[in-house]
């Protein structure tokens, strides 16, 4: 059973890149499906931020791309997220998880929340 | 690209049956038959309740059901029970490898 779990300071300042990374376990990022992160603000719902496949190719969404890189490591099984220029409204909990062929999400991490502030 | 939108609150007596909306545009809910829900406790991750509009994973009780006309698809929660109080947030996928969400509703039992 496929298994995630989010990493990374969950306190970051203003103007500075938040960064996360994903372990995966119980499934090797190159047996193929994209992987992807979300987050959600308090009180909020869920927004979808980036997309990989363990090749590289990578999706983002229209209204974070300029500020968003997300990569994977086959090596160590895992994929990461890098926001840049962040500011307090990007305080949420970020979410990694595992997205099937048909554009759901069947696998997801505990969740890691990040506090932007100084 | 827009969040979907979904009803702020719902609320059924245990028994009843309650549907949730979601409503989006032709670019995505009506565009693809790829709209997912997710039910959601306080302080936990989403959890795959329906897939491809309708299709229910395995351990999912067949009290939720789903469907899709034009630009909204629809959860219902037939039986209501206690513990189907929770929040719930569709998903679709909106074309050239993005997806959108909703903005989430919040079922009450009462």
């Amino acid at each position: 059973q496929v298994q995630l779990q989010e990493s990374g300071p969950g306190l970051v300042k203003p103007s500075d890149t938040l960064s996360l990374t994903c372990d995966v376990s119980g499934y090797s990022i190159t047996s193929g499906l994209y992987w992807g992160w979300i987050r959600q603000s308090p009180g909020k719902g869920p927004e979808w931020i980036a997309l990989i496949y363990y090749t590289g190719d990578s999706y983002y969404s229209p209204s974070l791309k300029s500020r968003v890189t997300i990569s994977v490591d086959t090596s160590k099984n895992n994929f990461s997220l890098k926001l840049r220029s962040v500011t307090a409204a990007d305080t949420a909990v970020y979410y990694c998880a595992r997205l099937i062929n048909s554009w759901y999400w069947d696998s997801w991490g505990q969740g890691a929340l990040v506090t932007v502030s100084s | 690209q827009s969040a979907l939108t979904q009803p702020r609150s719902v609320s059924g007596s245990p028994g009843q049956s309650v549907t949730i909306s979601c409503t989006g545009t032709s670019s995505d809910v009506g565009g693809y038959n790829y709209v997912s829900w997710y039910q959601q406790h306080p302080g936990k991750a989403p959890k795959l309740m329906i897939y491809d509009v309708s299709k229910r994973p395995s351990g999912v009780p067949d009290r939720f059901s789903a469907s899709k006309s034009d630009n909204t698809a629809s959860l219902t929660i037939s039986g209501l029970q206690a513990e189907d109080e929770s929040d719930y947030y569709c998903c679709s996928y909106a074309g050239s490898y993005t997806l959108v969400f909703g903005g989430g509703t919040k079922l009450t039992v009462l």
